[in-house]
């Protein structure tokens, strides 16, 4: 069955520190892969997708994500966080169809 | 920007009752989801709705319905509610054409069943 997970339940950061989330899926064949993010109070919004071509993907706010085919990964990254990154983020994935399979979600806390 | 629209933000119903979720969006998009979001499980797919008139079964169907009379709007029924459905729910709605389409979100009602 198609899945996407997330290791990263809860992770705990002080301003400036690099990040890296995890994501990795279950998929065969073409891929689409989003990372959301849901800040306090607030509706989920887009960070960043990927559909095809160049495999490190730009997102706002600073964000990038590196799909890895090889590793069926899909890992989130930003190399400075700020307190206004503390939210939320999912990992969502589709192949073949409209629906998104979303991951369990990581917890970011970032402390001044 | 797409603005999708849920009419209450926070609900508390009994249990037994008979709840409407209502979700509206402006964008014209064929496609609407209905999510629970729970702690440590993510979000997850009730129904969907690819056209007016049309649903099909997410993950976690049971004890739920839908409706899609008109194309802005996708409604969630709890049929007869009960405390394991409380819960944070979400609507979103995605452009038909073809399966890299993004889905917006709405800001979510959260449902207390007491």
């Amino acid at each position: 069955a198609q899945s996407v997970s997330q290791h990263n339940h809860h992770v705990i950061l002080s301003e400036a520190a690099s990040l890296e989330l995890g994501c990795n899926y279950s998929y065969g064949g073409t891929v689409n892969l989003f990372w959301y993010v849901q800040y306090p109070g607030q509706h989920l919004q887009l960070l960043l997708k990927y559909f095809s071509g160049d495999p490190l993907v730009k997102g706002i706010k600073g964000f990038e994500a590196e799909f890895i085919k090889s590793k069926f990964s899909f890992n989130l990254r930003k190399p400075s966080v700020q307190w206004s990154d503390t939210a939320e983020y999912f990992c969502a994935g589709s192949a073949y169809t409209d629906k998104l399979i979303f991951g369990t979600g990581t917890r970011l806390q970032v402390f001044p | 920007d797409v603005k999708v629209t849920q009419s209450s933000r926070y609900l508390v119903k009994r249990t037994g009752e008979k709840v409407f979720l209502e979700c509206v969006q402006d964008m014209d998009h064929e496609n609407m989801f209905w999510y629970r979001q729970d702690p440590g499980l993510g979000l997850r797919l009730i129904y969907f709705s690819y056209d007016v008139k049309m649903k099909e079964k997410g993950d976690i169907p049971e004890g739920y319905s839908v409706s899609r009379e008109k194309k802005e709007r996708f409604s969630l029924i709890l049929e007869s509610a009960s405390t394991n459905q409380t819960s944070m729910y979400l609507c979103a709605s995605s452009r038909g054409q073809g399966i890299h389409q993004p889905q917006h979100f709405g800001d979510g009602t959260r449902l207390s069943i007491l």
